[in-house]
């Protein structure tokens, strides 16, 4: 059980272009969800809090109009990255979090979505 | 100041060696830990949570001394499938999870 996908697993996309990235829990239903971004060498960065039916809670210094993120269903969340530039390339990681477990506090993680902006 | 601090390595050890990495946190209300596994490219894995008592999961024993706010990881009879990097990871004032950067451990034939 507890099983979060992302969609896609790879992207390559032009300079300019919007790309959406997909993050869905399986077989639990998830009220939250959050999205981190992770460069090279470095460690994961919370960018923003999901929560299904209200606005997502973005991390200082991370830009809204950029990131935009939907949370329609106690399912699925989405990442859309705007007009993505090179420096936008990171692994985007989703977690969910089920508030019905006991440790109320345990993440889990989709698999990553690797975006290359070229 | 991270809010989570750790020696990002890489720790070079031997099959059948014993090593240990540690980590310490500057918030003082956290109130979970944990240690996440995460291979090269892939999205972090839980190893195990820490609790106040200590705990132990076979090759693993984890600690937290909340006094000093430092967490350890004890890796005892290191595998070669040990070979990754280890993520201290906080349960925050806002009830988020902030990561550490990671410890490197690569495990040698």
């Amino acid at each position: 059980g507890a099983v979060v996908s992302q969609h896609p697993s790879w992207v390559i996309c032009k300079s300019g272009t919007s790309v959406k990235i997909e993050c869905r829990s399986l077989d639990f239903q998830a009220t939250t969800m959050f999205w981190y971004r992770q460069f090279p060498k470095q460690s994961l960065m919370l960018m923003a809090t999901s929560n299904e039916g209200s606005k997502a809670t973005y991390e200082q210094g991370v830009e809204k109009d950029k990131f935009l993120i939907n949370h329609a269903s106690l399912t699925l969340s989405t990442l859309t990255v705007t007009s993505a530039h090179p420096e936008d390339s990171s692994f985007y990681i989703c977690s969910a979090r089920d508030s019905r477990r006991a440790s109320y506090n345990e993440q889990f993680f989709g698999p990553g979505t690797r975006l290359t902006v070229l | 100041r991270k809010e989570v601090e750790q020696d990002p390595g890489p720790f070079n050890v031997p099959e059948g060696a014993t090593v240990a990495f540690n980590c310490t946190y500057s918030n003082s209300a956290s109130q979970s830990f944990f240690w996440y596994r995460q291979d090269c490219r892939k999205e972090p894995k839980l190893l195990m949570s820490v609790y106040s008592s200590g705990n132990e999961d076979g090759r693993f024993t984890a600690q937290l001394n909340r006094a000093s706010q430092y967490i350890s990881l004890l890796i005892r009879d290191s595998k070669l499938s040990d070979s990754a990097t280890y993520l201290c990871v906080v349960n925050g004032a806002t009830g988020k999870l902030i990561f550490g950067q990671g410890t490197t451990l690569q495990v040698k034939p």
